[in-house]
């Protein structure tokens, strides 16, 4: 049985560039969650889909950062242009809405995707 | 508002030993709480979680957690600490169909 697949796991570019990263949650399951984890900061949640549709993203730190979930299976997280300060692991996460509202279901979680930005 | 806090940055225990980690929430409903591990370089796996029921809650790889509601505490525990445990170690609330993550304590485990 697949788990949360991301990718790249790692990806250095250069200040200016475009970065896209990628996820496939778990099948079946309707909610998608975009973290990110930097030494000083731990882990924040940036945004999160539930059935495909953004539900809350506050925690996106700025314009330059966009999410997108065009289908179930597949999730990216664009960060255009990126700064230095966005250097961080990447982490999709997927479980179930009604599981999750249930108190009944944990997020599972891929193995991120590391991003450096020189 | 809801938190959660780890007041450990960092822990050193000698392998055999026993081992807590403390875990404190602010929330003003019953929650719903988790203990995850990150080993170096991976994602978080999941190794318990509580909603309600019984308030000792056993997870995976023998560890354990006790729930304290007049404490607002989660404690995770192991009785005697492998030197594969070495790890990041988060507590986790559910809040609003999302996780929010204590800052983590990284487990350091001498021979």
């Amino acid at each position: 049985d697949a788990g949360v697949i991301q990718s790249p796991r790692h990806e250095v570019t250069e200040m200016g560039q475009e970065v896209t990263l990628r996820c496939k949650p778990i099948s079946g399951h309707n909610s998608l969650f975009w973290y990110r984890q930097t030494m000083m900061r731990g882990l924040e949640l940036l945004i999160y889909f539930n059935n495909n549709v953004p539900i809350d993203d506050s925690g996106m730190p700025e314009d330059r950062f966009s999410a997108k979930m065009p289908n179930a299976s597949f999730s990216t997280l664009k960060i255009q242009p990126s700064e230095p300060r966005d250097s961080a692991v990447y982490f999709c996460a997927s479980s179930t809405y009604q599981a999750l509202r249930a108190n009944t279901g944990e997020l599972f979680f891929g193995e991120g995707s590391r991003l450096t930005v020189l | 508002a809801q938190s959660v806090t780890q007041p450990d940055i960092h822990i050193t225990v000698s392998e055999g030993a026993s081992l807590e980690l403390r875990c404190n929430y602010s929330y003003g409903a019953t929650p719903y709480l988790f203990w995850y591990v990150q080993s170096p370089g991976q994602g978080l796996q999941l190794l318990l979680k509580y909603f309600s029921g019984d308030t000792l809650v056993q997870g995976i790889k023998g560890f354990e957690a006790e729930f304290k509601r007049s404490q607002s505490s989660f404690n995770l525990r192991k009785p005697s600490v492998h030197w594969s445990d070495a790890a990041e170690y988060f507590c986790a609330l559910l809040y609003g169909n999302k996780l929010v993550f204590g800052a983590g304590t990284i487990l350091r485990v001498k021979s």
